[in-house]
């Protein structure tokens, strides 16, 4: 089966530009995440989706960072405008299984968008 | 607060050699336990999964062990190869549908 896809795979922008990534997830995977890894650190959740909805974005900073998931399937995570603490690799997840902690629920992640900003 | 710090932070380990990677967890309620393998410039791949109930998991040279009342966990790699160069991340699930990912170790294999 197609993996998850995400496009760019990197992206180089200058501060207070703006940017937006692409994630197409694994065929029929209701949930989708994004994350944010910053070098040398683990993922950090940035907002989960559950087909077009929102579970959980508590950790998205919205006053730059903006995402969405028109008609449930691919998804969009935007950042406008950009600092230099935005410098990470943005990494999307999909899974099968709607609760996150459930023994079942493997998530399968893209190959990432590394973005630089100057 | 839910964390998860593993150890070492980075490794150096001569090919065919085995090592063991060490991850402690405050996470509560514990759901599950998973290793994740990270390639350089790839999205981490699931190698493992332990629930409260298992004691260890293998997955080829790949053995997971999990002490649910110590609340710690190890990956032991057994005769490395090149190709386990890589970071291994510690996801610990629960908390109420969290997911709390470790920062990794990072290991590096060497002829």
């Amino acid at each position: 089966e197609a993996g998850v896809a995400q496009s760019p795979r990197y992206k180089i922008i200058e501060k207070r530009q703006s940017v937006a990534f692409w994630c197409n997830p694994i065929s029929g995977h209701a949930t989708l995440y994004w994350y944010q890894q910053i070098l040398g650190q683990g993922p950090k959740l940035l907002i989960q989706f559950q087909n077009n909805g929102v579970v959980d974005d508590s950790q998205l900073p919205k006053d730059r960072f903006s995402a969405e998931r028109l008609k449930g399937v691919d998804s969009t995570l935007k950042i406008q405008p950009a600092k230099l603490e935005d410098s990470a690799v943005y990494l999307c997840a999909s899974s099968l299984i709607d609760f996150p902690d459930s023994y079942y629920n493997e998530q399968f992640f893209g190959p990432g968008t590394r973005l630089t900003v100057l | 607060k839910n964390q998860v710090e593993q150890s070492p932070q980075s490794l150096i380990i001569l090919e065919g050699k085995n090592c063991t990677l060490q991850c402690n967890y405050t996470v509560s309620p514990f759901s599950n336990l998973r290793w994740y393998k990270q390639d350089t410039g790839r999205g981490p791949v699931s190698l493992t999964i332990m629930t409260f109930s298992e004691n260890t998991k293998s997955n080829g040279r790949y053995t997971a062990t999990l002490d649910a009342d110590t609340k710690q966990s190890s990956l032991h790699i057994t005769a490395s190869q090149l190709s386990d160069s890589a970071s291994y991340i510690c996801v610990v699930s629960g908390g109420y549908q969290k997911v709390t990912f470790g920062i990794g170790t990072k290991l590096q294999v060497i002829p």
